[in-house]
């Protein structure tokens, strides 16, 4: 089945500067992958999402890359704020498989003043 | 306004003891799921739905059991069977289960076998 790995853990950074958040999937059959952030105690909310017949995807501060080939993809937060602080997963998932999401085990951003 | 429902918010549980979580959408979607989050991991599946009357196991199925007898409405019910119980459990619903379809999830509930 599908493994998706998320680096780093837990990321800090000054409030306007940029964070970067990496994953790597096994699958190459999985064909989107979105973005989740969630916030303490609260449900995941999609911010943004990819499709693999694409390799970059923006929506104001947020930007996803997506390399299929290295079968790797980034989450990239420009002019940091601190509501982005948040707890972030990126996810995969196949066609076919039920759109079941196979998720990274998420990266803890801490946006400092 | 539209959404997913997530019951009780807060659950306690003695050792033992079989106990249901509520979960019911109002977006019309056909595909539901149930995910477990323990801390510091990512969202794990528990069981899915494709439509009415059909599941799926997911990838940690052992020990739980579920139904869907109407399309807004997917409990989950966590079994004595199930060796660790504690964990939080969010609910999630999609248009369909066909691929590239956003995944709303509920607020979900924290359940505690004490």
């Amino acid at each position: 089945g599908e493994n998706v790995e998320q680096h780093p853990s837990t990321l800090s950074v000054q409030e306007g500067d940029s964070a970067v958040i990496k994953c790597t999937y096994s699958d190459s059959a999985s064909n989107y992958f979105p973005w989740y952030k969630q916030e303490l105690g609260k449900g995941p909310q999609l911010i943004i999402d990819i499709r693999s017949n694409v390799g970059e995807k923006k929506d104001q501060r947020i930007a996803v890359t997506l390399n299929k080939t290295a079968k790797h993809f980034s989450l990239h937060i420009t002019e940091t704020q601190p509501e982005d602080s948040a707890v972030y997963f990126c996810a995969a998932s196949s066609p076919g498989g039920g759109n079941k999401l196979t998720f990274g085990t998420g990266t803890q951003l801490k946006v400092e003043l | 306004d539209g959404g997913i429902t997530q019951s009780p918010k807060y659950l306690f549980r003695k050792e033992g003891q079989n106990v249901t979580l509520s979960c019911e959408q109002n977006l019309n979607h056909d595909a539901m799921y149930w995910y477990r989050q323990d801390p510091g991991q990512g969202l794990r599946l528990i069981y899915y739905s494709q439509i009415v009357n059909d599941f799926q196991k997911g990838d940690i199925a052992e020990g739980y059991s579920v139904s869907r007898e109407k399309k807004e409405s997917f409990p989950l019910t966590v079994t004595s069977a199930q060796k660790n119980p504690t964990a939080f459990y969010l609910c999630a619903s999609s248009i369909d289960g066909l691929g590239y379809s956003e995944a709303f999830f509920g607020q979900g509930t924290r359940l505690t076998v004490v």
